[in-house]
């Protein structure tokens, strides 16, 4: 069974300043792992995705995330906050890519403060 | 990508009663997905809707609660059926096939209260 582990439920930064979300994944197979972005009062959007081809992937708004197997990590990162960035961010991870069910970690609030 | 669009965007609904919420797409996908969002959580799927057959149901939940429709590639519906406070979440329907096979996207969500 897949599963997706987001360490840390509130992370806080200052505008400026390195964004590092943290996300684990399990699976069996090889998967294909997810960062979408969920504004207050908002649906979510596809910040980048991971299909076993470049394991640094780039997404939008500055954001990019790196896949290590030997970790089983995808953390996400963004070298400089802004204050646009507040949001609720989740990992996801699928065994087949999106034809199947997404897994969803528990999410991570980030808080970017001047 | 795909556009996503959600009926109605909230509603307020009395116990003992059941709200059906509308999906469509601007463009015909191959899979769309029901999930629900209970206030400060994650995503959690409630079922896949196929086109042409019933819906595929995850574990702990069930059609006589959550009925799913599919008629065409575009559209789909999600009821809450026989409402309880419980109930009360963000339900949100996903696409995907549009952008290639790995590529699913979200409409903004129906933000539902049960009282």
């Amino acid at each position: 069974a897949q599963s997706v582990t987001q360490l840390g439920s509130h992370v806080s930064v200052s505008e400026g300043a390195l964004v590092l979300l943290r996300c684990n994944y399990s699976s069996s197979v090889p998967p294909y792992l997810f960062w979408y972005v969920q504004y207050p009062n908002q649906g979510l959007q596809l910040l980048l995705k991971y299909t076993s081809a470049a394991t640094l992937v780039k997404g939008i708004n500055g954001f990019e995330a790196e896949f290590k197997k030997s970790e089983t990590s995808f953390h996400l990162t963004k070298p400089s906050a802004h204050m646009s960035d507040a949001a609720e961010y989740f990992c996801a991870v699928s065994d087949s890519g999106g034809y199947n069910k997404l897994i969803f970690g528990a999410g991570t609030r980030l808080a970017v403060h001047p | 990508s795909a556009v996503i669009s959600q009926k109605p965007s909230r509603d307020i609904c009395q116990r003992g009663t059941s709200l059906t919420i509308q999906c469509q797409v601007d463009s015909q996908v191959t899979m769309m997905f029901w999930y629900r969002q209970q206030p400060g959580q994650s995503l959690t799927l409630i079922a896949t809707a196929n086109q042409g057959s019933e819906a595929t149901y995850e574990s702990g939940f069930v059609i006589d609660k959550f009925p799913i429709s599919r008629p065409n590639l575009t559209f789909s519906t999600l009821t809450v059926s026989n409402m309880s406070p419980e109930d009360s979440s963000i339900y949100l329907c996903s696409a995907a096939g549009t952008g290639g096979p790995v590529e699913q996207y979200f409409g903004p969500g129906t933000r539902l209260t049960v009282t």
